[in-house]
């Protein structure tokens, strides 16, 4: 069984599109992100929710909007796209609310990933 | 300055060499330290925990030297699977409600035989 999944694993899609990517973990962790992994390979947090509450919201476009259902789910929406949202969009989890969890463990684990190309 | 800094490499060693990796980091407050692996078009994975008195996971060993802020990977005896990007990973904020792991953009190691 896969621990974090994440679908679609490939989206290809025009400018102007919108699109969602869904998330989910089977774990049992309280906290769920979201990491924009770009062409140049570098990770970074985009969003962070622990037991459905939004806890970190980094500075991204207004078009992304997370929603978290609950603890076990994590969705990304992203309106009116642009082809500088190409990038892969990575999910993860940590025990703990990214507190004792991360750090005790420093253990995220993440999604195989979903990546996205605007056209 | 990037909160997390590593030399992007690539770092090309034949199979048996010891290779090393280096990181930075630019917030002194920072409490704790990883290092991640990714492999090509997969999800990063925590290799290990960095501790203040350094640490070894078999032919892995991690050291932290807080008063540089610097931090380091040695792999000895590399081998044809160690072959991946070296992410080394910083939280800033481990006792607040809403930390996250910091990456740097990471470290290409390949090995040949």
């Amino acid at each position: 069984d896969t621990a974090v999944s994440q679908t679609p694993k490939y989206l290809v899609t025009q400018m102007g599109n919108d699109k969602s990517i869904k998330c989910e973990q089977n774990l049992g962790h309280d906290t769920m992100y979201w990491y924009k992994q770009d062409s140049k390979k570098f990770l970074k947090i985009m969003f962070s929710y622990n037991n459905k509450e939004l806890i970190i919201n980094e500075t991204v476009p207004n078009r992304f909007s997370p929603k978290s259902p609950d603890k076990a789910h994590l969705n990304l929406h992203i309106n009116s796209l642009e082809l500088g949202d190409s990038a892969v969009y990575f999910c993860a989890s940590s025990q703990a609310g990214g507190l004792a969890g991360l750090r005790n463990t420093g253990e995220l684990f993440f999604g195989e990933g979903s990546r996205l190309t605007v056209l | 300055r990037k909160e997390v800094e590593q030399d992007p490499g690539p770092f090309n060693v034949p199979e048996g060499a010891t290779v090393a990796f280096n990181c930075t980091y630019s917030n002194s407050a920072s409490q704790s330290f990883f290092w991640y692996r990714q492999d090509c078009r997969k999800e990063p994975k925590l290799l290990m925990s960095v501790y203040s008195s350094g640490n070894e996971d078999g032919r892995f060993t991690a050291q932290l030297n807080r008063a540089s802020q610097y931090i380091s990977l040695l792999i000895r005896d590399s081998k044809l699977s160690d072959s991946a990007t070296y992410l080394c990973v910083v939280n800033n904020t481990p006792h607040q409600a809403g930390t996250a792991l910091i990456f740097g953009k990471g470290t290409t190691l390949s090995v040949s035989s």
